[in-house]
């Protein structure tokens, strides 16, 4: 089963407000990626992070890594439709893995 | 440059049907994985090969599921005797190396009657 926990599995937002995003492991994990599936669509890489306590901004989106390597959050400022779609987290859970297992997803709907 | 590429896009198959999934990766990309989608969940990892040899199979659901990459660019995914809980999108992605960023083709859709 899935190994990294992710909240909430859906969030309806009006366009213009913040949503977030939240990814959880009960191990320490080496790094972490966030991908954004669009309806109809495939993952596609948004993000990596590697160092504790990472922050990294993209245009609206700010992701973080927390200080004890186990969480991110993906959060997105001021919310616009292009914003549709589903949103997740992805890590290898040991170091010797390639593999990535992801998160099971947040859908963000974006009310016009 | 290319995507990956992925055929068919959509495949529909009775209960027992053999089928062929085929992965195109990105030219050079040497390390290539098999993922499975099914509705409301992240994909999920199926099989791995970096270059002709599959680095790890740990996710194939059972042996009706095998997977070859022969000359180390093209994939294909076989399933054997299909199932209705098969039904899914099979996910390709392929990356330069073992940390880079994996690429994702736009997945096969596999519907078992």
């Amino acid at each position: 089963g899935q190994q990294v926990m992710q909240i909430p599995q859906y969030q309806h937002v009006q366009e213009g407000e913040d949503f977030t995003t939240y990814c959880n492991s009960s191990t320490t994990l080496s790094n972490i990626q966030w991908y954004k599936q669009r309806p109809g669509g495939h993952p596609v890489f948004l993000i990596q992070l590697v160092k504790s306590g990472e922050v990294k901004k993209q245009k609206r989106l700010t992701f973080q890594f927390g200080e004890a390597k186990k969480n991110s959050s993906l959060h997105i400022t001021a919310t616009q439709t292009t914003d549709v779609g589903t949103y997740f987290c992805a890590a290898r859970l040991s170091g010797s893995a390639r593999q990535l297992t992801f998160g099971s997803g947040t859908q963000l709907t974006v009310l016009p | 440059g290319a995507g990956v590429s992925q055929t068919p896009s959509n495949k529909v198959t009775e209960k027992g049907k053999y089928v062929e999934l085929r992965c195109d990766p990105i030219s050079g990309h040497t390390a290539l994985y098999w993922y499975r989608q099914s509705l409301g969940q992240g994909p999920e990892f199926l099989i791995y090969f970096q270059g002709t040899g599959a680095a790890d199979d740990s996710g194939l659901p059972n042996d009706r599921f095998f997977a070859v990459r022969p000359e180390g660019s093209v994939s294909t995914l076989k399933i054997q005797r299909t199932e209705r809980g098969d039904s899914a999108v099979y996910l390709c992605a392929s990356s330069a190396g073992r940390e880079e960023t994996q690429y994702f083709g736009p997945g096969t859709r596999l519907l078992v009657l």
